[in-house]
């Protein structure tokens, strides 16, 4: 089936300094839905991008939805320890919303 | 507001052994997904109910998962006989309609098949 590939699988930062999370699709998506999920828990959604170049911010975290609508980003600003988990992206087309495989991000302090 | 209730919240079987998992979505929410995630992926999609109807279950091993959700509330995921493979992470999530909104993620099962 159709794939959300996400970028890196992994990511090592010292606290403070910046991260980014990628998300690419073959085909193109109505929206795109991003999640975090910490050690142990559940997925909670963080944020839903709809139209093409639509950026969104929240405190440190800034999303991006490409003109497109094929891939996405997620910043972060001076990572805190309460940024560690992983972080997914999930791709709406007609068939359903597809996850990717999610970005794993520790913080060294 | 209560989230997306699950139970049990970890199970040990042995291969070839039956299992059922439940679910209670947050009250009014007409969608209800199951899941299943293995340890470093990310959640893969096994069934989408809308209501009482099924809407999705392209992804369902149908030869040994089942699921229902008869009153259009909750409902059950069943896994019989089960694999050593089929060890994950069960979750349900719920929304208030299939399109365009955010999915509510309950705290999921724990299955380990040995």
């Amino acid at each position: 089936g159709q794939q959300v590939m996400q970028i890196p699988q992994y990511q090592h930062v010292q606290e403070g300094e910046d991260f980014t999370t990628y998300c690419n699709s073959s085909t193109t998506l109505s929206n795109i839905q991003w999640y975090k999920q910490r050690p142990g828990g559940h997925p909670v959604f963080l944020i839903q991008l709809v139209k093409s170049g639509e950026v969104k911010k929240q405190k440190r975290l800034t999303f991006q939805f490409g003109e497109a609508k094929k891939n996405s980003s997620l910043h972060i600003t001076a990572t805190q320890t309460t940024d560690v988990g992983t972080y997914f992206c999930a791709g709406r087309r007609a068939d359903g919303l597809t996850f990717g495989k999610g970005t794993h991000l520790i913080i060294q302090p | 507001e209560a989230g997306v209730a699950q139970s049990p919240r970890y199970k040990i079987i042995e291969k070839r052994q039956s299992v059922a998992f439940w679910c209670n979505p947050i009250s009014g929410h007409a969608t209800l997904y199951w899941y299943q995630q293995i340890l470093g992926q990310g959640p893969k999609l096994l069934i989408q109910f809308q209501n009482n109807g099924v809407v999705d279950d392209s992804q369902l091993p149908k030869d040994r998962f089942s699921a229902e959700r008869l009153k259009g509330v909750d409902s059950t995921l069943k896994i019989q006989p089960a694999k050593l493979e089929d060890s994950a992470v069960y979750l349900c999530a719920s929304s208030p309609d299939s399109f365009a909104y955010e999915q509510y993620f309950g705290p999921g099962t724990r299955l380990t098949v040995t």
